[in-house]
């Protein structure tokens, strides 16, 4: 019962380059999410996908694409890394989209731009 | 839009006593309000959630928490904290597809 894992966990990168960080769930949840946690912020939402194909950008997008090709895999992009991008990144996805459902958290990916 | 405050980025209490997070929201519609627990170095994990009926909700590890309308609040309670309470606890309502966190509380048990 792998459930939801992300990766790498730990990412080292520079400003300008790209990256990805990826996430897998093996419920065959319809929703994905993308969140950033920065100290004094909780959790933001990024991008999050209601199904194959479908995404929809959240409450912070700017600098980050997601693309969802397959339901079980959601991976987050940041195009050209800055600083500020410097973050805890969780992957989170539940059955359904309705309001009353659980989130399923990922690990976390701890990445630092410098 | 939705909103959540709490109450107290640190909390401190002494192993056995009660531990009370607090945690306030705003919401445009009837509110489902959850709490998240993170342990060091993991995801969050849900601790309970209030979506209708009873106002009082009961969770893991001995956990519960009380919609209150009225005061626009769903704070979070245990009666005797335990070393292994101490993590961080993040309030959350959700609204359509978005769910907005809290900026969390860190919670702390000395022996």
């Amino acid at each position: 019962d792998a459930g939801i894992t992300q990766s790498p966990r730990y990412k080292i990168t520079e400003t300008g380059r790209q990256v990805t960080l990826m996430c897998h769930q093996t419920w065959s949840h319809s929703y994905m999410f993308w969140y950033r946690q920065d100290l004094g912020h909780g959790l933001r939402l990024i991008y999050y996908s209601a199904a194959a194909d479908i995404t929809d950008k959240g409450e912070v997008p700017d600098g980050y694409v997601v693309s969802r090709s397959k339901t079980e895999n959601f991976p987050l992009t940041l195009e050209s890394a800055t600083r500020s991008q410097t973050s805890v990144y969780f992957c989170a996805s539940s059955e359904v989209g309705t309001r009353r459902e659980t989130q399923y958290f990922g690990p976390g990916t701890r990445l630092l731009v410098l | 839009a939705q909103s959540v405050t709490q109450l107290g980025s640190h909390v401190s209490v002494s192993e056995g006593a009660l531990v009370l997070l607090r945690c306030n929201y705003s919401s445009s519609v009837p509110p489902y309000l959850f709490w998240y627990v993170q342990y060091p170095n993991q995801g969050l994990q849900l601790l309970l959630k209030y979506t209708t009926g009873a106002t009082l909700v009961k969770g893991i590890n001995g956990f519960e928490a009380e919609f209150k309308k009225s005061e626009t609040s769903f704070h979070l309670t245990k009666p005797s904290a335990h070393m292994s309470d101490a993590a961080e606890y993040f309030c959350a309502v959700s609204e359509g597809n978005d769910m907005r966190f809290g900026a969390g509380t860190r919670l702390t048990v000395k022996p």
